[in-house]
């Protein structure tokens, strides 16, 4: 079935770093690839996404881009800040068409100034 | 914006009650779903919905029911709280019935601790 690994975390790094969260994942079909952002004490929110391969997602200074040839989706920014501290699930669409979706095991990302 | 709310922020139940956790949404959205998200485990879902009195399993539904009676309305029973069901609930709604690019709207999640 369709699964989705994440690196381990915690990732810590300091204000303005380059941050890269890897993602990959097993399917079948042509699922569409998800990352989704939740901040302390709230629920989980749509960072971006892409829907086939070779696409890039971009939001808010993150980006992923869909590459079918390595079953990956890292997650990239070029600079973070201490506000982007927040955990960070990597998602891909379901093998039948019901709009659920799996997710990674999360990454929590600490940013200190 | 969508707005996606769930009825209790925190509970505290005993073993062996029956425990309700509500979820309602305001966009008129298809499908539900109710997961739940544990350190180390991510989110995992335990049943969604796709339609009013509809409901499939999902992948832990044991231990679990669901209820939809009105199309905004989204229902999680636990039968027999349990303390492995201590755990954090989130509830989520997405736009439309059959879609692989539909994002899902979470609420803020139900922190339920089984004592």
């Amino acid at each position: 079935g369709n699964s989705v690994t994440q690196m381990e975390g915690p990732v810590t790094l300091s204000e303005e770093a380059f941050l890269t969260i890897n993602c990959t994942y097993t399917a079948t079909g042509y699922p569409s690839l998800f990352w989704y952002v939740q901040y302390p004490g709230e629920g989980l929110q749509l960072l971006l996404k892409a829907t086939k391969a070779d696409d890039k997602g971009s939001n808010k200074g993150f980006e992923a881009t869909y590459r079918k040839e390595t079953t990956s989706f890292h997650l990239e920014k070029g600079s973070v800040q201490v506000s982007d501290s927040a955990v960070y699930f990597c998602a891909l669409s379901g093998s039948s068409n019901t709009g659920k979706l799996i997710f990674g095991q999360g990454t929590t990302l600490q940013v200190k100034p | 914006d969508v707005k996606v709310t769930q009825s209790s922020r925190y509970l505290v139940k005993r073993t062996g009650e029956k425990v309700f956790l509500e979820c309602v949404q305001d966009m008129d959205h298809e499908n539900m779903f109710w997961y739940r998200q544990d350190p180390g485990l991510g989110l995992r879902l335990i049943y969604f919905s796709y339609d009013v009195k509809m409901k499939e399993k999902g992948d832990i539904p044991e231990g679990y029911s669901v209820s939809r009676e009105k199309k905004e309305r989204f229902s999680l029973i636990l039968e027999s709280a349990s303390t492995n069901q201590t755990s954090m609930y989130l509830c989520a709604s997405s736009p439309t019935g059959y879609s692989y690019n539909s994002p899902l709207h979470f609420g803020n999640g139900t922190r339920l601790t089984v004592t």
